[in-house]
């Protein structure tokens, strides 16, 4: 089934704890981006990557880092998480340049940061 | 990008169908108009997108007007697992490398018994 999965779905952490959010898609998509979603703001996009190693920033970059060495693969990394990080985050991805805008999303991870 | 306009909130009865409108007057001639939705704190789920011409698919039928200011989403039977909040998104598409999809706040479907 075609897919994109993220772990862990559900996370409760401390201020400054490092943590890392998997993403994976199987479908062999070269795009990926990363949103998050909070209330009354929507979802606004984090980081994307075009390619491997290709990544940029996108509205809400601050406090984030992604990498992209494997095209399956787009890891999001809170270095040193802090309260106002607490959301729900969502990764696509999608076809490459050229092709419909047809994001295909995981089903979300809920990151509380006490 | 062209800015869409969506009423913050529908309702519709389950097995009737379901009138999604959508506003989007600076729309260019390059623009399509994607439908997505999000079940509740689920992740969004893509629908339907067309250019100018109307669009079916297994969920839903897509009708954008001749001049292309606006449209609208039918889902022509509705069921209660379609409750659920629609986004209508106007963005460049083929050609036009990685553009970014924006969501606004879309509308509240409730589907009711």
């Amino acid at each position: 089934e075609a897919q994109v999965t993220q772990n862990p779905r559900y996370l409760i952490t401390v201020t400054g704890k490092k943590l890392t959010v998997t993403c994976s898609q199987n479908m062999n998509h070269e795009y990926m981006s990363w949103y998050r979603q909070d209330p009354g703001l929507g979802l606004r996009q984090i980081y994307y990557s075009m390619n491997v190693e290709v990544t940029d920033k996108g509205d809400v970059p601050e406090g984030y880092k992604v990498s992209r060495k494997e095209k399956r693969n787009f890891p999001l990394i809170l270095e040193s998480p802090s309260p106002n990080q607490t959301s729900l985050y969502f990764c696509a991805s999608r076809e490459g340049a050229g092709g419909a805008n047809v994001l295909t999303f995981g089903a979300g991870s809920r990151l509380t940061v006490l | 990008d062209a800015k869409t306009t969506q009423p913050t909130s529908m309702d519709c009865a389950e097995g009737r169908a379901a009138n999604l409108p959508c506003n989007h007057s600076t729309i260019s001639g390059n623009e399509y108009v994607y439908w997505y939705r999000q079940i509740h704190s689920q992740g969004p789920q893509y629908i339907i997108h067309g250019l100018k011409n109307n669009e079916t698919n297994e969920m839903a039928s897509l009708i954008i007007t001749e001049d292309r200011k606006s449209s609208t989403l039918i889902l022509p039977h509705a069921t209660l697992r379609d409750t659920a909040v629609y986004y209508c998104i106007v963005r460049a598409s083929l050609n036009s490398g990685y553009s970014t999809l924006t969501f606004g706040k879309g509308t509240m479907l409730l589907v009711s018994p």
